[in-house]
């Protein structure tokens, strides 16, 4: 069983459409992260969730926004793409939140603007 | 600013061992952590070390030094499989993890 999920795998899109991408972990994990990995494979923290609350919200554009139906699902929706947003997202989760609990990433989903 | 200092690539021979360094200055300090990512998939987690001193778990070790800022990532009796990039993060004073950007390590038969 996939411990934390990503879908699509793949994403291709024009500019200036909007788009969403989800994820779902099946762990019982407390907290969720969004991370994106650019091309010099830097990893930045996005967002993340501990039970519906957004409790780290680094200076991303507003056009990203994240959304929690449930403590398992943490989806990115993305308003108004630019090129600049072409990269590999990362999903995660970890255990109760606690700082220095392990995060378990989903498989990513790469992200092409055209 | 805070900085993550890793190699960017380096080789080695199966069967053999290697030390990939990391430095780090971060405003504060709450732990280091290593990831092991494969090429085209998801981080996967490896170690943590908060307290100075060698932690080892099988054939990957890691060693921290707060005073120095430094850490480094052991792995004896290489395998192929243990090609990948080898991440390096730190957990600042707002408990904000910070990444490197990664070692890519090569194994020769």
């Amino acid at each position: 069983d996939t411990a934390v999920s990503q879908t699509p795998k793949y994403l291709v899109t024009q500019m200036g459409n909007d788009k969403s991408i989800k994820c779902e972990q099946n762990l019982g994990h407390d907290t969720m992260y969004w991370y994106k990995q650019d091309s010099k494979k830097f990893l930045k923290i996005m967002f993340s969730y501990n039970n519906k609350e957004l409790i780290i919200n680094e200076t991303v554009p507003n056009r990203f926004s994240p959304k929690s139906p449930d403590k398992a699902h943490l989806n990115l929706h993305i308003n108004s793409l630019e090129l600049g947003d072409s990269a590999v997202y990362f999903c995660a989760s970890s255990q109760e939140g606690r700082v220095t609990d392990t995060q378990y990433f989903g498989p990513g989903t790469r992200l092409t603007v055209l | 600013g805070q900085n993550i200092d890793q190699p960017t690539e380096m080789t080695a021979t199966e069967g053999a061992i290697v030390q990939i360094n990391c430095t780090y200055q971060t405003s504060g300090f709450n732990g280091l952590f290593w990831y092991q990512q494969h090429a085209g998939e998801a981080p996967t987690f490896l170690s943590y070390n908060v307290l100075d001193g060698l932690e080892e778990k099988g054939r990957f070790s890691s060693f921290l030094s707060r005073s120095k800022g430094y850490s480094y990532l052991l792995l004896k009796e290489l395998q192929m499989k243990d090609s990948a990039s080898y991440l390096c993060a730190v957990m600042d004073s707002n408990y904000q993890l910070i990444w490197g950007a990664g070692t890519k390590l090569i194994i020769k038969p």
